[in-house]
């Protein structure tokens, strides 16, 4: 149980446009969904917390206009790069709390985004 | 802020126990954690330990806590090469705000 699902896995855009990720929580309610971004050979590094009907929090140095996060239902969290840059290239990961007691998180497969 | 330091690499045959060791600056975190990231994945929740307990098993795994030093271990028993992954170490306080260390890759030999 506990599964999100993600989705692209991959994706390819050109600089300019826009890209949407999704990340669905298959088997129980997500109220909250962190968004992390993760650089080869590198740790993730929390980019913003979703809270379904509310303003996502972002975390210092992340444009709220660059990543746009919208948590519309319980089970649906979305993160759009809009005018995506090749820096913005980067393996993006969503997770959502699974265990009240421990804290443990469930994570989302994962999308790697790459802009030319 | 709360740093969390692990090694970048470890290598080890196939067969041969692993350990790989994380040190952390803050000692508020409740519990602390093991995640696995296979390439191109998620993290995978390996386990977890509660911050008042010293050591936990769960079949393959150890995790040892150093309140003291600051230090936790993750030890497998019997490595295999489908362990070969990157291994986070990560701590909370009490929230779902998590800070992860720097990920060890850990390269198993056959």
């Amino acid at each position: 149980g506990a599964v999100v699902s993600q989705h692209p896995s991959w994706v390819i855009c050109k600089s300019g446009t826009s890209v949407k990720i999704e990340c669905r929580s298959l088997d129980f309610q997500a109220t909250t969904m962190f968004w992390y971004r993760q650089f080869p050979k590198q740790s993730l590094m929390l980019m913003a917390t979703s809270n379904e009907g509310s303003k996502a929090t972002y975390e210092q140095g992340v444009e709220k206009d660059k990543f746009l996060i919208n948590h519309a239902s319980l089970t649906l969290s979305t993160l759009t790069v809009t005018s995506a840059h090749p820096e913005d290239s980067s393996f993006y990961i969503c997770s959502a709390p699974r265990d009240r007691g421990t804290y443990g998180y469930t994570f989302g497969s994962g999308t790697r985004l790459t802009v030319v | 802020g709360e740093d969390v330091e692990q090694s970048l690499f470890l290598s080890v045959r196939e067969g041969d126990s692993s350990v790989i060791n994380c040190t952390y600056t803050d000692s508020s975190s409740t519990y602390l954690y093991w995640y696995k990231q296979e390439p191109g994945a998620g993290l995978q929740l390996l386990t977890y330990i509660f911050s008042n307990m010293d050591m936990k098993q769960d079949q393959r795994l150890t995790v040892l806590l150093n309140k003291k030093d600051k230090h936790l271990s993750l030890r497998i028993a019997d490595t295999q090469t489908g362990d070969s992954a990157i291994y986070f170490c990560a701590g909370t306080s009490g929230t779902y705000k998590y800070i992860f260390g720097t990920g060890t890759r850990l390269k198993v030999l056959a």
